[in-house]
């Protein structure tokens, strides 16, 4: 069974301070990764997507992937309240071409 | 306006009912999947399919039924074989080509309640 894991947290960092959030996957031939922002009671929406090893940046968002270390991290830069969420990673399952997610982590901004 | 629409938004379901969830996409998208995700939990993948009139079972399709007949529309039929449906459903899609050929974009989802 190939595997997304997340630590469920909650993750509690101060307004403006850098909230930083980490998954590791199983499957070696994944070639795409995912970050969804989930407020409660809604639906994943995307955030970032990284396909190679380094950093991507857009905006206050950074996604870094390890590909050797299987590990994927996506940074928060200036934390908001309105960033408060649960944060999905999600990696490609190349054999069935579908994704296969975490069970999230929770983010809370503090004022 | 292009996106992924589901209905309804809330639906209550009665034991030994069956019951229908829509999504519908203007997407142009080929690959269609749903998921459940329960309270604290992750997306779990229920059915996907790459093509009109072809579809997979993912990993929890027990008491779960799908079709495909239309490039737009992928419904999901919870039946009673289902013992424990309350939870909340998520469709998503994907196009086949292109750049972002994985990335998947989601519905406002279901919420089903079993009585």
């Amino acid at each position: 069974q190939k595997e997304v894991e997340q630590n469920s947290g909650p993750l509690s960092v101060p307004e403006g301070a850098i909230a930083s959030l980490n998954c590791t996957y199983s499957d070696r031939g994944s070639q795409s990764f995912f970050w969804y922002r989930q407020y409660s009671g809604k639906s994943p929406e995307l955030i970032m997507s990284i396909y190679s090893n380094g950093d991507k940046e857009d905006g206050r968002f950074t996604a870094q992937l390890n590909k050797a270390s299987q590990y994927v991290s996506l940074l928060i830069r200036d934390s908001q309240p309105s960033d408060s969420a649960t944060y999905l990673c999600a990696a490609s399952d190349t054999g069935r071409r579908a994704l296969t997610f975490g069970s999230g982590t929770r983010l809370q901004v503090q004022p | 306006d292009g996106g992924i629409t589901q209905s309804p938004k809330y639906l209550f379901r009665k034991e030994g009912q069956n019951v229908t969830l829509s999504c519908e996409q203007n997407l142009n998208h080929d690959a269609m999947y749903w998921y459940r995700q329960d309270p604290g939990q992750g997306l779990r993948l229920i059915y996907y399919s790459q093509i009109v009139n072809d579809f997979q079972k993912g990993d929890i399709a027990e008491g779960y039924s799908v079709s495909r007949e239309k490039k737009e529309s992928f419904p999901l039929t919870v039946t009673s074989a289902q013992k424990n449906p309350t939870a909340f459903y998520l469709c998503a899609s994907t196009p086949r080509t292109g750049p972002a050929t994985d990335t998947q974009y989601f519905g406002p989802g279901t919420r089903l309640t079993v009585l």
